[in-house]
């Protein structure tokens, strides 16, 4: 049974760098079959896609976030991450992992979701 | 780019009803391309139905999808207590990749 499991921070500081990892377990994030993506969501709103990555191919990432983004897969530790860079109050949401089954952004499994809220 | 619009935003029904969601695009897309999700409270969506009209693993048969071009509806033909929640639907595939800002369908 495949399972996705973010850690990081729930709080960061205005103008630093938001980090979150994603661990992938029940099966291999090396597979060239799957994408793993990166979905916010902000308190009460919609769902916003942020990125994805696959083991064999470039990120693809949402062309707002672009400049201030990267995702990048950890194949030893069977995990990806998310490195959001000079972080607003914008920023704040529930952050999602999900694995992409076809292109970069059809998600089938998802994570729990965590809350990253950013304030001083 | 793409822009997906869902009517209406909250649609107040009761349990057994049926329920009929829409989800508009700007331009014309590939249904190929055309996906419907499932968010209750404090939980991670569920994918529901993809490539307009598959469902997805273990959705049950009253949930079904239609439509092309720029016109897309995800019909409930039973609504079920569980079924009580905000529906999204998504362009995916190629660029741009988005969500609609959802559906709340909930108990009248």
């Amino acid at each position: 049974q495949l399972q996705l499991q973010e850690s990081g921070p729930g709080l960061v500081k205005p103008s630093e760098t938001l980090s979150l990892t994603c661990t992938v377990s029940g099966g291999s994030i090396t597979s060239t079959t799957y994408y793993w993506g990166w979905v916010r969501q902000p308190p009460g709103k919609g769902l916003e896609w942020i990125g994805s990555v696959s083991y064999a191919g470039s990120p693809y990432y949402t062309s707002s976030l672009r400049s201030r983004l990267t995702i990048s897969v950890d194949t030893s530790n069977n995990q990806f991450s998310l490195r959001l860079s000079s972080v607003t109050a914008a920023d704040t949401s529930v952050y999602y992992c999900a694995r992409s089954i076809v292109g970069a952004t059809l998600f089938d499994h998802w994570s729990q979701g965590t809350l990253v809220t950013v304030s001083s | 780019d793409i822009v997906l619009t869902q009517s209406p935003g909250t649609l107040s029904l009761s349990p057994g009803e049926r329920a009929t969601l829409s989800c508009r695009a700007s331009e014309r897309t590939s249904s190929s391309y055309l996906a419907w999700y499932q968010q209750k409270p404090g939980q991670a969506p569920r994918l529901l139905i993809y490539g307009a009209s598959t469902r997805a693993t273990g959705i049950p048969d009253r949930f079904s999808g239609s439509g092309s071009g720029t016109d897309f509806t995800l019909t409930i033909t039973r609504l079920e207590p569980e079924d009580f929640a905000v529906y999204y639907c998504q362009h995916y595939g190629s660029s741009p990749r988005a969500f609609g800002q959802g559906t709340k369908v909930e108990i009248k």
